[in-house]
């Protein structure tokens, strides 16, 4: 069970869209429709942003999105905003009750 | 609401078992589908699953991990407890407890603020 692949960094001006990418293999990301993302700012709990590949939780603004296309699953910040510099990491499920969290990626907004 | 805090220990020595606790409050740990989980992150690391369990004593680890950690809960007290034996330095991190509140949530809902536990002789 090896960690999800992520980008160690993005970045993009206020306003743009950038998208993080979330890698894994047939027995994690691709085998199911359950990848979720966290945002974690320094010093902070994770925060649940994106469930279940693309679904929202309730007051999570709709600048995020989320998607999935085999084994990659995606998270697309639109409209970024001084707020959303953080780190984001991706999780899936991983068969029999586990799950696997991504390697991380810090979003820098310039 | 639900809220979620870990306690135990800020250090350990090298070759110590580790013991934390998870006492939660807005859900009954009774409630079918209840779940609660384990997950570290060392300094300037990722997040990294460690083991959970279920409102009816299922439990499950990380392949990892699976022959230095155990985890128990305390229906009674609301309490989830996290042992994890022969302690390294690089099991430096912060552990966060974090709740499912039924089965086919596949994700981790609530979080704890985290607890930082250091390993160091």
């Amino acid at each position: 069970q090896s960690a999800l692949t992520q980008p160690r960094s993005v970045s993009g001006s206020p306003g743009q869209s950038v998208t993080i990418s979330c890698t894994g293999t047939s027995s994690d990301v691709g085998g199911y429709n359950y990848v979720s993302w966290y945002q974690q700012h320094p010093g902070k709990a994770p925060k649940l942003m994106i469930y279940d590949v693309s679904k929202w939780p309730s007051g999570v603004p709709d600048r995020f999105s989320g998607s999935k296309s085999g084994n990659t699953a995606s998270l697309t910040i639109s409209g970024l905003q001084a707020e959303d510099e953080a780190d984001y990491y991706c999780c899936s499920y991983a068969g029999s009750y586990t799950f696997v969290f991504g390697t991380g990626t810090k979003v820098t907004v310039l | 609401q639900i809220t979620l805090k870990e306690s135990g220990p800020t250090l350990v020595r090298p070759t110590q078992t580790l013991m934390l606790t998870c006492t939660f409050s807005g859900l009954s740990l009774s409630t079918s589908g209840v779940h609660v989980g384990w997950i570290r992150q060392p300094p300037g690391e990722a997040l990294e699953w460690l083991a959970g369990i279920y409102w009816n004593d299922d439990k499950r680890y990380s392949p990892s991990l699976k022959s230095r950690i155990n985890i128990t809960k305390d229906t009674s007290k609301n309490e989830v407890v996290l042992t994890m034996t022969d302690m390294d330095p690089v099991d430096t991190a912060t552990y966060y407890c974090a709740l499912r509140r039924f089965v086919g949530q596949n994700y981790f809902e609530s979080w704890g603020q985290g607890t930082l536990v250091t390993v160091s002789s």
